[in-house]
């Protein structure tokens, strides 16, 4: 069974520039996570899908962030303009589905921003 | 909001020895999962060992267990055996429904 494929593996930016994250998760998961994970600390959620909808993105700063599930399988999650601060690193994951099963995680994406 | 903590930044065992992690949470829900993740230096998340809440017996997958008290909110992985294959980082996490919240992690280094 293939896993939550995530791309690219690594990203350098300027502060101020975009860049977009790409998540293919496990055939058949419904839930989708974007998870930042600064250095040191936990993973931090950022917005969950089931399917092609929005559950949670309390978190999401949406005025720089934006993440979109077409057709409820790949997601994409956007940062513009970026800030030194957003330097981290970005976990995908999925599950079945919301009552409690497991997530599979994804190898992330480190961004630097410089 | 459900929150976990994980008070011990770092932990060092010696390899064949044992090793406890420890994981307190909040929450006022009384069904609800917790998991301790393994992240290597590859980033990749590995699920260690899950507990549902409503079971008492507590979870064991070959050398890693727990010790979930309930009314106590604590959930402590113990890891046996420590190969050098264990060093990692570790969470411990909380889930309920989709939401999934993690704590801020602690550091394992085995000696051989």
């Amino acid at each position: 069974e293939a896993g939550v494929a995530q791309s690219p593996r690594y990203k350098i930016i300027e502060k101020r520039q975009s860049v977009a994250f790409w998540c293919n998760p496990i055939s058949g998961h419904a839930t989708l996570y974007w998870y930042q994970q600064i250095l040191g600390q936990g993973p931090k959620l950022l917005i969950q899908f089931q399917n092609n909808g929005v559950v949670d993105d309390s978190q999401l700063p949406k005025d720089r962030f934006s993440a979109e599930r077409l057709k409820g399988v790949d997601s994409t999650l956007k940062i513009q303009p970026a800030k030194l601060e957003d330097s981290a690193v970005y976990l995908c994951a999925s599950s079945l589905g919301q009552m409690n099963t497991e997530a599979f995680f994804g190898q992330g994406t480190r961004l630097t921003v410089v | 909001a459900q929150t976990v903590t994980q008070s011990q930044p770092e932990m060092s065992v010696q390899e064949a020895e044992t090793v406890t992690l420890s994981c307190t949470y909040d929450t006022s829900e009384s069904d609800y999962y917790l998991f301790w993740y393994k992240q290597p230096p590859s980033r990749q998340m590995i699920l260690v060992i899950r507990q549902e809440a409503y079971k008492q017996q507590n979870a064991t997958e070959n050398r890693f267990s727990v010790n979930f008290q309930k009314a106590a909110k604590s959930f402590s992985l113990k890891i046996s055996d420590s190969q050098l294959g264990d060093a990692a980082m570790y969470f411990c996490a909380y889930r309920r429904g989709g939401d999934m919240r993690f704590g801020a992690g602690t550091r394992l280094t085995v000696k051989p």
